[in-house]
């Protein structure tokens, strides 16, 4: 039984193409996040989302959505793809914020070309 | 706002030798420390975290970690790796609110040598 799950595992496109990252939890959490793992393997935080309320790290550009059709669900959307787009992003989930553990997905390659 | 530092991007050990991993904080508020391990072409597992009690955590696989305030450091130790350590190990914080998520380390690469 995988926790998070993130389809696909691996996205090529083109630059300009509008793209979308699935990600499902079967543990009941309540919060859910993105992050992004750039080639240098830095973590950082785009997302997060709880009981409906998103925070947004403000420096992603708006260019990314996040999609919440419900608690178990948090959706990346990317219109007009750019090089610098090329990442691994990685969806986690957790139950509440603050010290609970954050259990992470696969993540997925995006490679834009 | 917070920050992590990790200072060695990248750790070479033999294997059975001790090793620690040093991670650094800064944060004007209360916050909580964890760290995690990537392994090859996979996603972050949680090795131990620092929430508040004893300042030193006992986790997974062996690894266990000392929150020292003063220096604010939350350095991860092992007394004896083996070559199936190998991987990508990241200190992170988050505050007590944690709505933010996580602030993540730029990580350090251990690196087993037989």
């Amino acid at each position: 039984d995988t926790a998070v799950s993130q389809t696909p595992k691996y996205l090529v496109t083109q630059m300009g193409n509008d793209k979308s990252i699935k990600c499902e939890q079967n543990l009941g959490h309540d919060t859910m996040y993105w992050y992004k793992q750039d080639s240098k393997k830095f973590l950082k935080i785009m997302f997060s989302y709880n009981n409906k309320e998103l925070i947004i790290n403000e420096t992603v550009p708006n260019r990314f959505s996040p999609k919440s059709p419900d608690k178990a669900h948090l959706n990346l959307h990317i219109n007009s793809l750019e090089l610098g787009d090329s990442a691994v992003y990685f969806c986690a989930s957790s139950q509440g914020t603050g010290g609970t553990e954050a259990f992470f997905g696969q993540g997925t390659r995006l490679t834009v070309v | 706002a917070q920050s992590v530092t990790q200072l060695d991007s990248q750790v070479p050990v033999f294997e059975e030798a001790p090793v620690e991993l040093r991670c650094n904080y800064s944060s004007s508020v209360s916050v909580y420390l964890f760290w995690y391990v990537q392994y090859p072409n996979q996603g972050l597992q949680l090795l131990l975290k620092y929430l508040s009690g004893s300042t030193l955590v006992k986790g997974i696989n062996g690894f266990e970690a000392e929150f020292n305030k003063s220096q604010t450091s939350f350095h991860l130790r092992k007394p004896s790796v083996h070559i199936s350590d190998t991987a990508e190990y990241f200190c992170a914080v988050s505050d007590r609110g944690g709505a933010d998520g996580l602030t993540f380390g730029k990580g350090t690469h251990l690196i087993i040598q037989p």
